[in-house]
């Protein structure tokens, strides 16, 4: 069974880092891409960039640019997130989700079958 | 990027009724466009992949149609339970995006 398990909660104040993982089970982290996507409270979803866990290659949406890091432990079957500089509009609930499972290794992976649980992220002074 | 505008972004419907959601892309994105459903508290659930494919285990009131830049979701014969908001998503181009989301109550 395919599951993505994210770590706890956190409680920044603005300027500081967050790192958070994802580990996966029931697949092989490199076979899919991982993605990210946050949603602030009340609002939509919001697509912040994706990982190829194989070669670390990433691409990231131009809001996050300069201050998002996402890296991969494939010893581990983890991914991580880090984010920089918060200020309290990164208040949100971050998802990790690979790139659609169900389209197999060979694809095509652009829908999210899988999330994680999802992790809250408060920034707060 | 490519910007995703739903309509409406609220609708009250009752039981039964049938309901229509579309999604408009800023420039073609082929097919490469999905739907999601998303309750308080829950992590969203992928209901259709690719503009009208419907995903494993989800009912059959749920379709989907479109290509390019004009997307429809339909639900059939509404239940209480698909009170919800719902998602489209594209990935037809390098970065993703999402549509403002759609909120559906149902009386």
């Amino acid at each position: 069974e395919v599951q993505m398990v994210q770590s706890g909660a956190e409680v920044r104040k603005p300027g500081a880092t967050v790192k958070i993982s994802c580990t996966v089970s029931g697949y092989t982290l490199t076979d899919y891409y991982l993605h990210w996507v946050r949603q602030a409270p009340g609002k939509g979803l919001e697509w912040m960039g994706r990982l190829d866990p194989d070669d670390g290659e990433t691409i990231y949406a131009d809001n996050f640019q300069g201050r998002l890091t996402m890296t991969a432990d494939t010893s581990r079957n983890t991914a991580y997130m880090e984010l920089r500089g918060l200020t309290s509009e990164d208040t949100a609930v971050y998802y990790c989700a690979p790139g659609g499972v169900a389209g197999g290794p060979v694809g095509p992976n652009g829908f999210f079958d899988y999330w994680g649980q999802g992790t809250l992220v408060a920034v707060s002074s | 990027e490519v910007v995703l505008t739903q309509s409406p972004d609220f609708q009250s419907v009752t039981p039964k009724e049938t309901v229509t959601i579309t999604c408009r892309a800023s420039q073609s994105i082929g097919s490469s466009l999905h739907w999601y459903q998303q309750k308080p508290d829950q992590s969203p659930k992928l209901l259709i992949k690719y503009a009208s494919q419907s995903f494993s285990g989800v009912p059959s009131r749920f379709s989907g149609s479109g290509s390019g830049t004009d997307f429809t979701l339909t639900i059939n014969s509404l239940e209480a339970e698909d009170a919800a908001t719902y998602y489209c998503h594209q990935s037809g181009s390098l970065r993703y995006t999402f549509g403002q989301g759609t909120k559906l109550e149902i009386k």
